[in-house]
């Protein structure tokens, strides 16, 4: 069945940059975008950027731009989310998430990015 | 940006109950790119209900979406204990992508 494995928990310090990455299987990585959304405590559901895994052409949320890069490896069906210069109001957790024609299905188990000197 | 705004914020109702939730968008989003999804406690959210009205892979019929324009609405017919949970709507017509703030759906 379709699942996405996410990297484990990160502590950054502000300024820093992490990236998590987002390893699919049980579908063709190629054949479906990936999204990433982020939750920060107490807020809505937050959509940062997504990736055509089969051109490699991205899309980012106003918000983050110059701050957020997404990346894929096809050769290991795995996608990547880099934030940078980190702050404290980046503490959330971070979801990657298949996109198809015309929703968002099968979501990654988080992955925590806590923002802390 | 299309801002989604859901109601009530809490619904406290009992197992049997009948539940309604609203998801009204600030602009017109078209049917095929509106979600209802579910989160638990710990868990990711798990999509329910693509496309305003189409239940996804393993989903029961006691869920049901329905809705067009800006005014969209997920009926759970008869609560069953794993169904209290907080729901969020998604409209993926346009970026940016967003989300209702959700619906906590508590146990009366």
């Amino acid at each position: 069945q379709v699942h996405h494995v996410q990297s484990g928990t990160e502590v950054n310090k502000p300024g820093a940059s992490v990236k998590v990455s987002c390893t699919a299987s049980g579908y063709t990585f190629t054949n479906y975008a990936i999204q990433w959304v982020r939750q920060a405590p107490g807020q809505r559901l937050e959509w940062m950027g997504w990736i055509s895994t089969a051109s490699g052409t991205t899309k980012y949320s106003q918000q983050f731009q110059g701050r957020l890069t997404i990346t894929r490896d096809t050769s290991a069906s795995t996608a990547y989310m880099e934030l940078s210069s980190l702050r404290s109001e980046d503490t959330a957790i971070y979801y990657c998430v298949r996109s198809t024609s015309s929703t968002l299905d099968y979501w990654g188990q988080g992955t925590q990015v806590t923002v802390s000197s | 940006e299309n801002v989604l705004t859901q109601s009530p914020g809490t619904l406290s109702l009992s197992p049997g109950d009948r539940a309604t939730l609203s998801c009204r968008a600030s602009q017109s989003v078209s049917n095929s790119f509106l979600a209802w999804y579910q989160q638990k406690p710990g868990q990711a959210p798990r999509l329910l209900i693509y496309a305003t009205s189409n239940r996804a892979t393993g989903i029961p019929d006691r869920f049901t979406g329905s809705g067009s324009g800006t005014d969209f609405t997920l009926t759970i017919s008869r609560l069953e204990p794993e169904d209290f949970a907080v729901y969020f709507c998604l409209q993926c017509e346009r970026a940016p992508l967003t989300f209702g703030q959700g619906t906590m759906l508590e146990i009366k």
